[in-house]
C-alpha cells in the first residue's frame, strides 16, 4: 500500500512570511500532483511534477519533486491571506494503458493571518 | 473553461436504499475516476474506468458499488444498498492526455440516515 505523508498537518503564519510544506513517501511515483481544496468543494489542480528534481513555479508558489521521485515540497513566498486553504499532494503510478488512481496525502491546513 | 459536473450536490438517503451519483466528465477526456472523502479524512480512490471497462479498483469498491458510462457523456456510480459508513463526499474526476492530470468535480455529498 502506497502512502503519502504530508507535514505539517496544520500551519498558521503571518502574512508576508515564507513557508514550506512537505509530502513524503517510501514509494516511487511516476508523477505527483498538488491540489488545493476549499471546504465543501473538489480538489483544484495547482501543478503536476513528473521528472525527478523538477522545479515548477506558479507565481509565489514553488513546487519541487525529489530526485528519487518519492517526495515533493511546496514553498510559498510572502504568503497572502488568499493562500489560506487545504493543500493536498497526490501521487500517480502507471500500471499500463488503463486509468490509474491517485494516492492522496491527508493535506496541510494552511492559515495566513493578516 | 471545461469542467467536471456532478449531480446532485447533496443526496440524502435511507440505509439500504440504492443511490446513483452522476458525473459529466470533460468532453474530450477518456479516463474517468471516482473518489470519496469521509468527513475529516483524506481523499480515497475508489475506481477508474477506461475504454468502457474498469481499469483499477480499490478495496473499498466492493460488490455494492458499480460504475457505468451509459452514453457518450455521463459516468455514474451506483451504490446498491447504502450503509451508514457510505456517508461521504464523492468526487468524480476525468483526465485526457496526459492521463495523470486529473480534474475533479465539486462533489456529491451523500448522507445515509
Amino acid at each position: 500500500t502506497q502512502l503519502l505523508e504530508q507535514s505539517p498537518q496544520f500551519l498558521s503564519i503571518q502574512e508576508g512570511e515564507n513557508l514550506t510544506v512537505y509530502c513524503n513517501s517510501s514509494s516511487v511515483f511516476s508523477s505527483l500532483q498538488w491540489y488545493r481544496q476549499e471546504p465543501g468543494e473538489g480538489p483544484v489542480l495547482l501543478v503536476t511534477v513528473v521528472t525527478g528534481g523538477e522545479v515548477k513555479k506558479l507565481k509565489r508558489l514553488t513546487f519541487q519533486f525529489g530526485d528519487a521521485r518519492k517526495d515533493s515540497s511546496l514553498h510559498i513566498t510572502a504568503a497572502q491571506t488568499g493562500d489560506t486553504g487545504l493543500y493536498l499532494c497526490a501521487g500517480a503510478t502507471y500500471s499500463g494503458g488503463g486509468a490509474d488512481g491517485l494516492t492522496f496525502g491527508k493535506g496541510t491546513h494552511l492559515i495566513i493571518q493578516p | 473553461e471545461p469542467e467536471v459536473t456532478q449531480t446532485p450536490s447533496h443526496q440524502v438517503t435511507q440505509m439500504g436504499q440504492e443511490v446513483i451519483l452522476r458525473c459529466v466528465p470533460i468532453s474530450n477526456h477518456l479516463y474517468f475516476y471516482w473518489y470519496r472523502q469521509i468527513l475529516g479524512q483524506k481523499v480515497e480512490f475508489l475506481v477508474s474506468f477506461y475504454n468502457n471497462e474498469i481499469s483499477e479498483k480499490s478495496e473499498i469498491f466492493d460488490d455494492q458499488f458499480s460504475v457505468e458510462r451509459p452514453d457518450g457523456s455521463n459516468f455514474t456510480l451506483k451504490i446498491r444498498s447504502t450503509k451508514l459508513e457510505d456517508s461521504a463526499m464523492y468526487f468524480c474526476a476525468s483526465s485526457g492526455t496526459p492521463k495523470n492530470i486529473q480534474y475533479f468535480g465539486a462533489g456529491t455529498r451523500l448522507s445515509v440516515l
